[in-house]
Formats: structure tokens, C-alpha cells, sequence
């Protein structure tokens, strides 16, 4: 397997518009999480699916956010509209429910909202 | 609740020792968790420990687990540049899948 796959790498948008960032998680993983990292708050968890369905989203800051996961093998975080303060590094994460909990992690979508 | 807290910064020698350190809140977390961010990359695991262990070792990786004080260290012995990164600290706890990771301690190895 490819590991977790995110697109795009990099993404810079004006203030106002739509951004969409996806992520295909490894096949046969049953979670996948949505985390943003920043410089002054670290690593937080945005948002996190169980089998397709949302469990907790208490870490989404605003109702500007969504995310969804039509299927097991892809999942999207919108924001609608952006804004600077949205500027930071999004990691989707996936991992399969056996005891321990290993997520594994995409390389990030580095967000800039100018 | 959960709440990790990690220190910042740690410069280190190339072949020295370095140890990082992690406080938590929550005492039922079931699993530990260090994990390493390389520059540009995501996050990887580098080891876990459970919580019923004080101790486990993985070759130049040592994990403590201080219960009592809710306090887990990573000590990585004869610290290569490769091991230059940013390392978090993370738990969950029984039944919840949720992690909870610390700010992170970023690691510098000078040759």
C-alpha cells in the first residue's frame, strides 16, 4: 500500500474562497482522522470517522469546516469561506482498530489563505 | 480530560544520549505513544508502551512510564543527525480511538 494519500501538497487561496482537501487512507483501515498543525497550537484534531461515519468533530473550529467520507477510501475537510487564520499544515490520518492504535499520516496539504 | 505538555526544545550531540520528556493529565489512558515528524513529513510512530509497563525497550529507543506522575520520557541512545526532528507524545485512553497528542519537542543534532 501507497500509505496515506493527501492532495494537494501545497495549496494557497485568496481569503473568501473554498478549499477542499482529500485524502485516500490506507486500504482496510476502519478510522481516519483529520488533524491541523500549527506553530502556536500543535497538532489538534480536527474531526474523526469510524467506518465512514463521523464520531467526533468537536475539535472543528467553526461551521466553516466540514468534512465527509463518502466511502472507506476517501474522505474531504472544506472549508467555505477561508480565511488567513486558516493558514497551516492539514494531516489526514488512518489507522485499523486492533488494540494499540497506530495512526499512520499523510504528508500534510500545507494551507496558505492570503 | 486529555492533556498532553511537552518542552520545546533540545540540542544534543551527535552520539550522545537525549531524553524527552511528557506530562499528561488523564490517568486512564491505556496506550503512550511517541511519535517523529520529520521537516515536510507527516508523523510516524516510533514506539508505544501500555500502561500496565514502566518500561520498554526498542533497540536505541527507551520509553519510561511514570504512572504515579503521569510522566513519560523517550531516551534515545547515541543520537544520530537522522534523529533530528520534532518527537509528540501521545495517548489514548480505553475504548475511545481519539489521540491526543503534546505540542511536540523539536530535537537538534549537532554533529
Amino acid at each position: 500500500d501507497a500509505g496515506v494519500i493527501q492532495s494537494p501538497r501545497h495549496e494557497v487561496t485568496e481569503m473568501g474562497q473554498e478549499v477542499t482537501l482529500r485524502c485516500k487512507p490506507i486500504s482496510g483501515h476502519d478510522y481516519l482522522f483529520w488533524y491541523r498543525q500549527t506553530m502556536m497550537r500543535g497538532l489538534e484534531l480536527l474531526i474523526y470517522f469510524n467506518n465512514n461515519v463521523p464520531i467526533d468533530d468537536s475539535g472543528m473550529p467553526e461551521d466553516r469546516f466540514s468534512a465527509k467520507m463518502p466511502n472507506a477510501s476517501f474522505s474531504t475537510l472544506k472549508i467555505q469561506p477561508s480565511e488567513p487564520r486558516d493558514s497551516a499544515v492539514y494531516f489526514c490520518a488512518s489507522s485499523f482498530h486492533a488494540g494499540n492504535t497506530e495512526a499512520f499520516f499523510g504528508q500534510g496539504t500545507r494551507l496558505t489563505v492570503v | 480530560g486529555e492533556d498532553v505538555e511537552q518542552s520545546l526544545f533540545l540540542s544534543v550531540r551527535e552520539g550522545d544520549s537525549s531524553v524527552i520528556n511528557c506530562t499528561y493529565t488523564d490517568s486512564s489512558s491505556t496506550y503512550l505513544y511517541w511519535y517523529k515528524q520529520e521537516p515536510g513529513a507527516g508523523l510516524q510512530l516510533l514506539t508505544y508502551i501500555f500502561s500496565n509497563m514502566d518500561m520498554k525497550q526498542d533497540q536505541r529507543l527507551t520509553v519510561l512510564l511514570n504512572k504515579k506522575d503521569k510522566h513519560l520520557s523517550l531516551r534515545i541512545a547515541d543520537t544520530q543527525t537522522g534523529d533530528s526532528a520534532i518527537y509528540f507524545c501521545a495517548e489514548t485512553l480505553y475504548g475511545n480511538n481519539r489521540l491526543a497528542f503534546g505540542k511536540g519537542n523539536q530535537v537538534v543534532v549537532i554533529p
